[in-house]
């Protein structure tokens, strides 16, 4: 059983396209995140959910919209697709600080 | 806000010998969360050992174990007895009030 799992693992899209990506945790935890980590592997926050509740909302472009439709899904949609947009981006999970657990993750290549 | 750094992008290893990776962070909380996490090329970010601020014991998990020293904001992770499958990209993470603060990561090239 995948505790964390996102899909798809790998997506190839042209610029300017519309995409989503799906995020699924069974471990029953209260928070959601996405991260980005970009070519040099550096990883950065990008938004966390707490109970379907935004609560971190890093200086990301307006184009990614993450969506909660409950505390056990977190989605990351990105319209207008730009080349700079090509990276790997993680959902996490934790129930507080404790532990995080992540995602496979998913490579995103804009061309 | 909080920044962790780790001065280490490469690291080097011979196998069966022992590693020591470094990580300071700055915070002024007092209560949080010191994580290591291992990824390899395939991707996946695997947990490696976890520390609780408020424990003075440092954590040891097999092989790995951290030298957590909290008034000098350092949590460096020892490896010993190093495998070729230690090789990968470790990340020092920092994590308090529900939010994961990264290093930039090192390199780690375990050698037969």
């Amino acid at each position: 059983d995948t505790a964390v799992s996102q899909t798809p693992k790998y997506l190839v899209t042209q610029m300017g396209n519309d995409k989503s990506i799906k995020c699924e945790q069974n471990l029953g935890h209260d928070t959601m995140y996405w991260y980005k980590q970009d070519s040099k592997k550096f990883l950065k926050i990008m938004f966390s959910y707490n109970n379907k509740e935004l609560i971190i909302n890093e200086t990301v472009p307006n184009r990614f919209s993450p969506k909660s439709p409950d505390k056990a899904h977190l989605n990351l949609h990105i319209n207008s697709l730009e080349l700079g947009d090509s990276a790997v981006y993680f959902c996490a999970s934790s129930q507080e600080d404790y532990g995080y657990t992540f995602g496979s993750g998913t490579r995103l290549t804009v061309v | 806000a909080q920044t962790v750094t780790q001065s280490q992008p490469e690291m080097s290893v011979q196998e069966a010998e022992t590693v020591t990776l470094s990580c300071t962070y700055d915070t002024s909380e007092s209560d949080y969360y010191l994580f290591w996490y291992k990824q390899p090329p395939s991707r996946q970010m695997i947990l490696v050992i976890r520390q609780e601020a408020y424990k003075q014991q440092n954590a040891t998990e097999n092989r790995f174990s951290v030298n957590f020293q909290k008034a000098a904001k350092s949590f460096s992770l020892k490896i010993s007895d190093s495998q070729l499958g230690d090789a990968a990209m470790y990340f020092c993470a920092y994590g308090a009030s529900r939010q994961l603060t990264f290093g930039s990561g090192t390199q780690l090239t375990v050698l037969p």
